[in-house]
């Protein structure tokens, strides 16, 4: 079965680096989402992208914070200057467009910590 | 107010019990319902998803959606050790690209 995958799984950075995030997404999936989950806390949304360009985007997707498909197949998320409180674990998803009930498909999320 | 609301539990029951699992949400818009299980340290696995009043079966688990109300259930029978989990209840707007998550219900099913 298709799915999504990320990597890192892991990646540790010091405050004020910069960090790239990397997913590819199920291959005829044509929406593509960036979520968050700090520790014990709930999958919180970040960014819908479509067609080459955002969809949809958080409060929490301030300037700090880019997506890119560089290619054909990976889909990106840039932090530029890392905080503390950016530490969380990150998911990818996708999903089919078209319809709305299409579930999303997570991928098994790269763990940022930053110190 | 909250999106989506679930109880944090956690919920236990026995093996071979029934677990039932609660959400409600807040926009009359919504239209699509999944019930997404997630293991600690682990990415939300879809479990169910349901877009009419009623209930839908697969296997040992039920949902069930309650659009007037603005409620969706989860029923799980002959509840299993591996069944333990956090339960996240999501719901997607009628623009259909931003999925809402709840916080999820800690689910411990004791052998």
């Amino acid at each position: 079965e298709p799915e999504v995958t990320q990597t890192p799984s892991h990646q540790v950075t010091q405050m004020g680096q910069e960090v790239i995030l990397r997913c590819v997404p199920i291959s005829n999936h044509l929406y593509f989402y960036w979520y968050r989950q700090i520790l014990g806390q709930k999958v919180e949304f970040l960014v819908s992208f479509y067609n080459n360009e955002i969809s949809e985007k958080s409060e929490i997707f301030d300037d700090q914070f880019s997506v890119e498909r560089p290619d054909g197949s990976n889909f990106t998320l840039k932090i530029r200057s890392t905080k503390l409180e950016d530490s969380a674990m990150y998911f990818c998803a996708s999903n089919r467009a078209g319809t709305a009930n299409s579930p999303l498909h997570f991928g098994n999320g790269t763990r940022l910590t930053v110190t | 107010q909250k999106e989506v609301e679930q109880n944090s539990g956690p919920l236990s029951v026995p093996e071979g019990a029934i677990a039932s699992l609660n959400c409600t949400y807040s926009d009359r818009v919504s239209q699509s319902f999944f019930w997404y299980r997630q293991y600690s340290g682990k990415s939300p696995e879809l479990i169910m998803s349901i877009y009419s009043n009623g209930d839908k079966e697969d296997g040992r688990f039920t949902a069930q959606l309650n659009k007037a109300s603005q409620y969706v259930s989860l029923l799980i029978r002959d509840s299993q050790p591996s069944d333990s989990a956090t339960y996240l209840c999501a719901v997607n707007r009628i623009n259909f690209n931003k999925f809402y998550f709840g916080s999820g219900t800690k689910l411990n099913v004791k052998p």
